[in-house]
């Protein structure tokens, strides 16, 4: 079966842009989390989403949003972009929200602002 | 944000030998998971441990989640050239799926010629 899809793989964006990142989850999975990885500060959790609610948000700023549609697949946003958030930006699939449900990653958005 | 302590941050080894690294936390956990990440790829998951104490083998890794519930360990044995990569550790404290799983710093594997 297919695994988790991320698009783009890759992006570049200038300051103040804003950008939004697509991620589809394994069928069947309803549960949908977003890290953001940097050499520096690792995996950084940003939200995670179960059928279309936000069931958690970490510790990033109002710009970073997201959302989750009916059919599980999720998007997060970016507004006024700024050099710091050059990442990697990883989701991460679940059929729930335990841990031992097992959390499948997507390959990433690499996400480059200049 | 919250992370596990994980060490060592690197490792240089030659091929053959064998690999251990481990996580700590302030918190209790109540499931360890292992993962490895491929450069440019994301991480893929090795091993899950649920209770304290287990002991989980998966061909040449084995993890153990601590009796406290606040450590793991990895174990690999005999390295091979496609073990070089990023292992992380991660935990959840709930059973009831309304904690974030947090990540460990990484362990960054390198295998010597």
């Amino acid at each position: 079966k297919a695994g988790v899809t991320q698009t783009p793989r890759y992006l570049i964006k200038t300051r103040g842009q804003q950008v939004t990142l697509s991620c589809s989850p394994i069928s069947g999975h309803r549960s949908v989390s977003w890290y953001q990885q940097t050499p520096g500060q690792g995996l950084q959790f940003l939200f995670e989403y179960f059928s279309e609610t936000q069931r958690n948000k970490g510790n990033f700023p109002g710009r970073f949003s997201g959302r989750q549609f009916s059919n599980s697949r999720s998007e997060m946003n970016v507004s006024t972009l700024e050099l710091g958030d050059s990442a990697l930006y990883l989701c991460a699939s679940s059929i729930g929200t335990e841990a031992n449900y097992g959390y499948t990653f997507g390959s990433g958005t690499r996400l480059t602002v200049v | 944000g919250q992370q596990l302590n994980q060490s060592p941050q690197s490792m240089f080894i030659q091929e053959g030998e064998d690999v251990s690294m481990n996580c700590t936390s302030s918190s209790i956990f109540n499931t360890w998971l292992w993962y490895k990440q491929d450069p440019g790829e994301g991480p893929v998951l090795l091993i899950a441990l649920y209770k304290a104490g287990e002991l989980t083998s998966n061909g040449r890794l084995t993890a153990q989640f601590g009796i406290t519930r606040k450590d793991s360990f990895l174990n690999i044995s005999a390295s091979i050239p496609s073990d070089v990569g990023i292992y992380f550790c991660a935990g959840q404290g709930s059973n009831f799926g309304n904690e974030k799983l947090t990540f460990g710093t990484g362990t960054r594997l390198t295998i010597i010629p």
